[in-house]
């Protein structure tokens, strides 16, 4: 069984600039999570995705963060646009059971 | 109420030793708690994971301690590996919702 995809797996732009980061999750999981993680941290929730639908957004700065979730499968998270501190590690993940989470490799950003 | 306490920061353990690493928590809802994994460069992975009504769940050299009342559990990592340097999370979630993770340990095992 293939694992959560991530792409691209690093990515550096300059502050301003928009970036985007795609995420296809195992077959069949209906529940996809973003999450940020800061070097040195645990991951921090940024959305939750129950098929379609944004179930949990509340800690996704909605002033420069946007994500989808088209026909309940692949996802896109983007900034628009980036700034210094966006610099982290994005990791997608996603459930079958609303329990056990499996997580991508993870997009490294890195924005001058 | 929703953080998760993770200590220590780092571990140095020697090769065939036992390495332990714990986690505390506030939030009484959280029904779930698993240990997460994670080399350089890598996303967690899922190492093992417990449900509050069990006290200890064993897989392999790997062991989770649940305390309820005291709103505390475990991991134990038996006959210590190379193999096993990497950091460690412990997190915490209430139903399908997000998991809240800990700080992480850097578990080092010396040859």
């Amino acid at each position: 069984e293939a694992g959560v995809v991530q792409s691209p797996r690093y990515k550096i732009i300059e502050k301003k600039q928009p970036v985007a980061f795609w995420c296809n999750p195992i077959s069949g999981h209906n529940t996809l999570y973003w999450y940020l993680q800061n070097l040195g941290q645990g991951p921090e929730l940024l959305i939750r995705y129950e098929n379609e639908e944004a179930v949990d957004d509340s800690q996704l700065p909605k002033d420069r963060f946007s994500a989808e979730r088209l026909k309940g499968v692949d996802s896109t998270l983007k900034i628009q646009p980036a700034e210094l501190g966006d610099s982290a590690v994005y990791l997608c993940a996603s459930s079958l059971t609303g329990r056990e989470q499996f997580f991508g490799p993870g997009t490294r950003l890195t924005v001058l | 109420q929703q953080q998760v306490k993770q200590s220590p920061q780092s571990l140095i353990v020697q090769k065939g030793g036992i390495s332990i690493i714990n986690c505390a928590y506030e939030n009484t809802a959280f029904d779930y708690f698993p240990w997460y994994q994670q080399f350089p460069g890598k996303g967690p992975a899922l190492l093992i994971a417990i449900r509050p009504d069990v006290s200890e769940k064993k897989e392999g050299r790997f062991t989770i301690s649940f305390n309820k009342s005291a709103k505390q559990f475990s991991l134990h990592i038996m006959d210590s590996q190379p193999g096993d340097s990497a950091t460690y999370f412990c997190a915490a979630s209430q139903g399908a919702q997000k998991l809240v993770f800990g700080q992480g340990t850097r578990l080092t095992i010396n040859p």
